[in-house]
């Protein structure tokens, strides 16, 4: 039973617009979420992180969304730019808890 | 800085074979975590460490996986009897404060085969 779903497996945008990864979870006792960046052979980097009282966090090119209602957390990245491309995992915390729960991942790949 | 190193990049093991995985956190990194990600899925958590403490070991999957990290630094994954299904990249990570919101940082991993 998936707790954190990305449903899409990739997307691709063009050098320059806008690229929006989507995430959706179903534990209501989730209160941390975060974004992290994975290439090829590399363990994952951290990229942006959200706290469940907020709805909204900024970080230069990066801002992600929190909609507690629907149970949804979305990344945007605008502009994209070709260094872009990379699978991005969507993950949450639980109250009280030490380890992440992942999303399989969204392979972002930008096209020049 | 150094990040976080994993030791060995990759390793083949055949069924039946006993493995140890190595990891070396940033230092003065607090906590500490190892991962699971077998092909195509997101990193499952496995076990935490708060300095030399296994605090949580809830993820691992059975009682042939084993970690400790007897100094607070560097911590060992052991897997006994390794089976196909343990196939995968085990990858650690540490980070700065104790359970709190500091972020991870992930190793490389090890790549784990069993054949």
């Amino acid at each position: 039973d998936q707790q954190v779903k990305q449903n899409s497996p990739s997307l691709s945008v063009q050098e320059g617009r806008i690229s929006i990864l989507n995430c959706d979870y179903t534990n209501s006792m989730f209160d941390y979420f975060l974004w992290y960046k994975k290439y090829p052979a590399e363990g994952p980097t951290f990229l942006i992180s959200i706290s469940s009282i907020k709805d909204k966090n900024e970080d230069g090119r990066f801002t992600v969304f929190l909609n507690k209602s629907a149970k949804h957390l979305s990344l945007h990245i605008v502009p994209s730019q070709p260094g872009d491309s990379a699978v991005y995992f969507c993950a949450a915390r639980p109250v009280g808890a030490d380890g992440l729960t992942f999303g399989k991942g969204t392979h972002l790949i930008i096209q020049p | 800085g150094a990040g976080v190193s994993q030791s060995p990049r990759y390793k083949v093991a055949k069924r039946g074979q006993d493995v140890a995985l190595r990891c070396d956190p940033i230092s003065g990194h607090v906590s500490l975590f190892w991962y699971q990600q077998a092909l195509g899925q997101g990193p499952e958590f496995l076990t935490y460490f708060q300095n030399e403490a296994q605090l949580d070991k809830s993820g691992l999957p059975s009682d042939r996986f084993f970690a400790e990290r007897p100094e607070g630094s560097v911590s060992t994954l052991k897997i006994q009897r390794t089976q196909q299904e343990d196939s995968a990249v085990y990858l650690c990570a540490s980070s700065l404060g104790d359970r709190d919101n500091s972020p991870l940082h992930f190793g490389n991993g090890t790549r784990l085969t069993v054949t």
